[in-house]
């Protein structure tokens, strides 16, 4: 069983839709958790931490489920631009001593269509 | 450009063959970080260092992959006797860690390679 695990998609939806993500983690331990985004031959790059208590930046909004393991990413009014690949990815460090080793998804690939 | 550098872009070689791959972190960033990704799949966490000491290496980094770092600032990764199995993107990140902040990971362009 794969540490992340992803659906990988694709999701193809319309511009202006609601679409959702999902991640399963299996290392309890994890303690930090983020989205980032890749773009076709491109590298990856940070979209947003993912805190317990749920956050929300613009269009995209996280939530953490650390009893079932499980973390969620919503984009609203989906644009063309935000058709990419979405990783999910853990730290098993916390917030504030992060910085070793990043364990990723398979990712999630988005396709929004005009 | 003041992101991460990597050269080659893309490298292609004949099994057997050996080859390196240099990776040039945002300056002022200790922590230097190189992980792999084959199509479809996302990155894998290959080794990290802290200035010029390797810190961690995963499993995923067998005899035939070495890297370094000797000055604290650009890392090298080497893989010798390369196989077609090591055909993959060899990314590398880089990150200021400050204990008790957080520090996010910025990835470089990524090196291509496929071995033939």
């Amino acid at each position: 069983r794969k540490e992340v695990e992803q659906d990988p998609g694709p999701f193809n939806v319309p511009e202006g839709a609601t679409v959702a993500f999902n991640c399963t983690y299996s290392n309890s331990a994890s303690q930090s958790f983020f989205w980032y985004r890749q773009d076709c031959r491109k590298e990856p790059k940070l979209l947003m931490s993912v805190y317990s208590s749920g956050n929300e930046d613009g269009r995209f909004t996280a939530q953490l489920n650390r009893a079932s393991q499980y973390i969620s990413l919503l984009i609203r009014d989906s644009k063309l631009s935000d058709s990419a690949t979405y990783l999910c990815v853990v730290n098993p460090a916390a917030y504030n001593n992060a910085g070793n080793m990043l364990t990723f998804g398979g990712g999630t690939r988005l396709m929004v269509k005009p | 450009d003041t992101g991460v550098s990597q050269d080659p872009r893309h490298k292609i070689t004949k099994r057997g063959q050996n080859v390196t791959f240099r990776c040039d972190p945002i300056s002022e960033h200790n922590r230097l970080y190189w992980y792999r990704q084959t199509l479809g799949q996302g990155p894998e966490f290959l080794t990290y260092f802290q200035n010029e000491a390797q810190l961690e290496k995963s499993r995923l980094l067998s005899d035939r992959f070495s890297a370094e770092r000797p000055k604290g600032s650009f890392s090298t990764l080497e893989i010798q006797r390369t196989e077609q199995g090591d055909s993959a993107m060899y990314l590398c990140a880089s990150s200021l860690y400050r204990k008790g902040s957080y520090n996010e990971q910025f990835f470089g362009p990524g090196t291509r390679l496929t071995v033939l």
